[in-house]
């Protein structure tokens, strides 16, 4: 079946400047997931969508990020007035139950470079 | 906060070779640790997720060892293949609640030689 997908797979675009990012996770998997990777860094966790509980937001970096789940299935974060330091990969993953012991079906990820 | 650490942090050996390398990890509140591959311009894939200590599991020529109570898993290639180069992710949840948060180690990169 479909894997996990993510548009678009790279964007550039200049500081300041607001941007989209969307995911559409694997038909019927509740739990939803933001990671990115800095250059050098590990994947870092950002947000986390549950079923109609509320978000995880713990880990968004600043208020510039913010991200919705619109009908329990597609994601779009946003970032707001970017920074250079928001270059990085960003990659969704979804599962399906959501336990900590549940595996992770990742995207391709988005490339994300600000000028 | 959750300190994962791999190591090495990149591997480079030839074709043939068998390899491993460490996820360490607080052996405390022990939940579940998941390894992944991730190769360049792939997305990443899941190998193992591993929940008991002594675990062993195997995919192919990849096997994976968990030692919960001193804190570390292992990760084994047997027969290095040029195809096996990629970055190896291990990740644990974070704390008691059951939710799928992952914390992620910084990755061992491996390059095999033909």
């Amino acid at each position: 079946g479909a894997g996990v997908s993510q548009s678009p797979s790279n964007k550039v675009t200049e500081k300041g400047k607001d941007v989209e990012l969307r995911c559409d996770p694997i038909s019927g998997h509740t739990a939803l997931y933001w990671y990115r990777q800095s250059l050098g860094q590990g994947l870092e966790f950002l947000i986390y969508f549950q079923g109609n509980s509320a978000p995880d937001k713990s880990g968004l970096p600043s208020d510039r990020f913010s991200a919705e789940r619109t009908g329990g299935s597609v994601s779009t974060l946003t970032i707001q007035r970017t920074q250079q330091e928001d270059s990085a990969v960003y990659l969704c993953a979804s599962s399906f139950p959501a336990g900590r012991r549940d595996t992770q079906y990742f995207g391709p990820g988005t490339r994300l470079t600000v000028l | 906060i959750l300190n994962v650490e791999q190591s090495p942090q990149s591997l480079h050996v030839q074709e043939g070779d068998s390899t491993n390398f460490t996820c360490s990890f607080p052996s405390s509140n022990f939940y579940a640790l998941h390894w992944y591959r991730w190769e360049t311009a792939k997305s990443p894939e899941a190998l193992f997720v591993m929940t008991l200590n002594g675990d062993e599991k195997k995919k192919g020529r990849i096997s994976a060892t968990l030692n919960t109570k001193e804190g570390y898993s292992y990760l084994y290639i047997k027969g290095s293949q040029p195809e096996d180069s990629a970055t190896y992710l291990c990740a644990l949840p974070p704390g008691s609640s059951n939710t799928g948060k992952l914390i992620f180690g910084q990755g061992t990169t491996l390059q095999v030689k033909p």
